[in-house]
């Protein structure tokens, strides 16, 4: 069967830096995802990874290894507001969505 | 502003009503998605259409149906609500001609069945 496995949950300090780890098993791939999304709210695009390496967005980054299944989510400069549930979804040889059950991120002061 | 509108918000319901969930986006994309959403689990999809005139089944269309009879609306009928169908449930459409394919999620829908 086709699994997205990631934390359940993690908690950071705020100014820090989180790493969120995302891997999977799915029949094919065409693309991994990263989204946000804050409590009670819907989910928004963060990040698009197809090939392997590191894609930068401001204080975003996503990693992804498709040799090892394998992808992270990289949060510097951790702000209150990065408080939220990020979620993986890999793109499977059907083009269909198969996503994770989503990381819980909390922030303390 | 551009982007996909789902109606009601939020709605309580008795088990056995019939109840459509409403979706429309005006971002002509072509692709058109419902997912539902539980504690503890990913998004689950429901059904989808990539196109206008056609529709499919995802990983969980059993009790649901969609109809795409336009590019801009996409509803979600419950034909006979039951309790295991309380959930958020997400609108999402999409250009699956763009680069990432990225999905655009409506607010989502509450549902209670009681």
């Amino acid at each position: 069967g086709q699994n997205i496995d990631q934390p359940t949950e993690m908690t950071a300090t705020e100014g820090a830096i989180v790493q969120i780890n995302c891997t999977y098993q799915t029949s094919g791939f065409n693309g991994l995802f990263w989204y946000q999304q804050h409590a009670g709210e819907a989910p928004t695009f963060l990040s698009y990874n197809v090939l392997d390496g590191l894609e930068e967005k401001g204080r975003f980054s996503s990693f992804l290894s498709r040799s090892k299944g394998y992808s992270y989510l990289l949060l510097k400069e951790l702000q209150m507001k990065d408080s939220a549930s990020y979620l993986c979804a890999v793109m499977d040889s059907n083009y269909q969505l198969i996503w994770g059950a989503g990381t819980k991120l909390i922030i303390k002061p | 502003i551009a982007g996909i509108t789902q109606a009601p918000t939020s709605q309580i319901l008795a088990a056995g009503r019939r109840m459509t969930l409403r979706c429309t986006q005006d971002m002509r994309h072509n692709a058109m998605y419902w997912y539902r959403q539980d504690l503890g689990l990913g998004l689950r999809l429901i059904h989808y259409s990539n196109t206008a005139g056609t529709t499919g089944k995802g990983e969980v269309p059993d009790g649901y149906s969609v109809s795409r009879a336009n590019t801009d609306d996409f509803p979600l009928t419950l034909a006979s609500a039951v309790p295991s169908q309380t959930s958020v449930y997400f609108c999402a459409s999409s250009d699956t001609s763009g680069n990432t394919g990225e999905l655009f999620f409506g607010e989502g829908s509450r549902l209670t069945v009681l």
